[in-house]
């Protein structure tokens, strides 16, 4: 099936320096959705995008969707020691009932 | 109330033990999910249910039954497990499988021995 890849596998940045993650599919996707999930706990959902270009900003992180709707990003600008966990990009399909696949995922280690 | 709760935490158990895992949920969400995790590995979708009915089985053994009860409930039969089955179990609801936003339950992190 289908698979989302996610680049980088893993990510060490120092306290402060930015972090950026890229999820990329070989088939349109019909939204693109983030999680992130800490150390030994669960997948929390941090946001989803439909449009093709969307943008959007939670404080310090910026989600974009590319114009292809086959790519998009996660940019987290001055890292901080509680970002640090694992981003999973998911595609949500709904056809017929709800199902999320989720990204290979980057995980993302800060140095203090 | 946007806890989704899930017991045990962590399970040992051996291939001949039957076991259940719980989830519960106080949201009013009409869809359950369960998910399993391996270690360094994305969730992967187990089952879907959508108003106490099973709508997807992603070709899990059957050594894994799923049952809901009722639409707070679902709990996952455990049954003749390798050791291979060892994972995180999560558990994940949301308002119907038609709403976008999953809450994940904290898992419970099973050992088969």
């Amino acid at each position: 099936g289908q698979q989302v890849m996610q680049i980088p596998q893993y990510q060490h940045v120092q306290e402060g320096e930015d972090f950026t993650t890229y999820c990329n599919s070989s088939t349109t996707l019909s939204n693109i959705q983030w999680y992130k999930q800490r150390p030994g706990g669960h997948p929390v959902f941090l946001i989803q995008l439909v449009k093709s270009g969307e943008v959007k900003k939670q404080k310090r992180l910026t989600f974009q969707f590319g114009e292809a709707k086959k790519n998009s990003s996660l940019h987290i600008t001055a890292t901080q020691t509680t970002d640090v966990g694992t981003y999973f990009c998911a595609e949500l399909t709904l056809g017929g009932y709800q199902k999320v696949t989720f990204g290979t995922g980057t995980k993302l280690q800060v140095i203090p | 109330d946007t806890e989704v709760t899930q017991t045990p935490k962590h399970l040992v158990m051996g291939m001949t033990n039957k076991k259940s895992l719980k989830c519960e949920q106080h949201m009013g969400h009409r869809a359950m999910y369960w998910y399993k995790q391996k270690a360094k590995k994305p969730p992967e979708l187990m089952f879907v249910y959508s108003y106490e009915k099973l709508s997807i089985n992603e070709s899990v053994p059957s050594r894994f039954s799923p049952e809901c009860p009722n639409s707070s409930l679902l709990n996952l039969h455990l049954h003749a497990l390798q050791p291979e089955d060892s994972a995180l179990y999560l558990c994940a609801s949301s308002q119907s499988d038609r709403s976008y936003e999953q809450y994940f339950g904290p898992g419970t992190r099973l050992t088969v021995t």
